[in-house]
């Protein structure tokens, strides 16, 4: 069974730090993407990571993806109030389930509170 | 503007009714999915679509039940028999593009059980 990680579940950090959210996964997989969740809101997709050694990039936000591992990571560059919300990976779980739809796999998500 | 469209946003239901969740989409995407949120949990599949008249159950598909008879639409019911059905579900589609399959999400509908 494919069971996804995340940590820190919450972390509270100060405009301007830099800081590292993890996600872990335990079985063979293709593809992870990262969303951002308000309050109370739906899921916005914010990267779609699809080979090993993959990094993207948009704005102060830089996902990579170690498929060896199993390992992804969001890194906050300069955080500011507006990044914050609940990010979640979610990782396709295709391989694992057979078919030809992605089954996303979603970890427990990273409450971020950015503060002034 | 394309997109997803959940209704209600909020539905309250008596113990041992059955509701019915909306979930239209005009993106053209062939699957659409069912998730429920539970508060500070991720996300678990409930159902899934991949084409008109035919779905696959997720990984909680007990006392839900779904169908699709249009590409559009793909309704969702929480029957009597889902005994802790309080929760926010949210209803996603995508398409296939090249090897990126993102999906997409709609606004979802809290549901809480007087």
């Amino acid at each position: 069974e494919l069971k996804v990680e995340q940590n820190p579940l919450f972390l509270s950090m100060q405009e301007g730090k830099n800081y590292t959210i993890y996600c872990n996964y335990s079985t063979t997989s293709d593809r992870l993407y990262w969303y951002r969740q308000d309050p109370g809101k739906s899921l916005e997709s914010l990267f779609v990571l699809l080979s090993n050694g993959a990094v993207k990039q948009e704005g102060r936000l830089m996902a990579s993806l170690d498929t060896k591992a199993r390992l992804s990571t969001l890194h906050i560059t300069a955080a500011v109030h507006d990044l914050s919300a609940t990010y979640f990976c979610a990782v396709d779980a295709r391989m694992n389930y057979g078919g030809a739809t992605n089954k996303l796999i979603f970890g427990t998500g990273t409450l971020l509170a950015v503060q002034p | 503007d394309g997109g997803i469209t959940q209704s209600p946003k909020y539905l309250f239901r008596k113990e041992g009714q059955n509701v019915t969740l909306s979930c239209e989409q005009n993106l053209n995407h062939d699957a659409m999915y069912w998730y429920r949120q539970d508060p500070g949990q991720g996300l678990r599949l409930i159902y899934y679509s991949q084409i008109v008249n035919d779905f696959q159950k997720g990984d909680i598909a007990e006392g839900y039940s779904v169908s699709r008879e249009k590409k559009e639409s793909f309704p969702l019911t929480v029957t009597s028999a889902q005994k802790n059905p309080t929760a926010f579900y949210l209803c996603a589609s995508s398409r296939r593009q090249g090897v990126v399959d993102t999906q997409y999400f709609g606004p979802g509908t809290r549901l809480t059980v007087l």
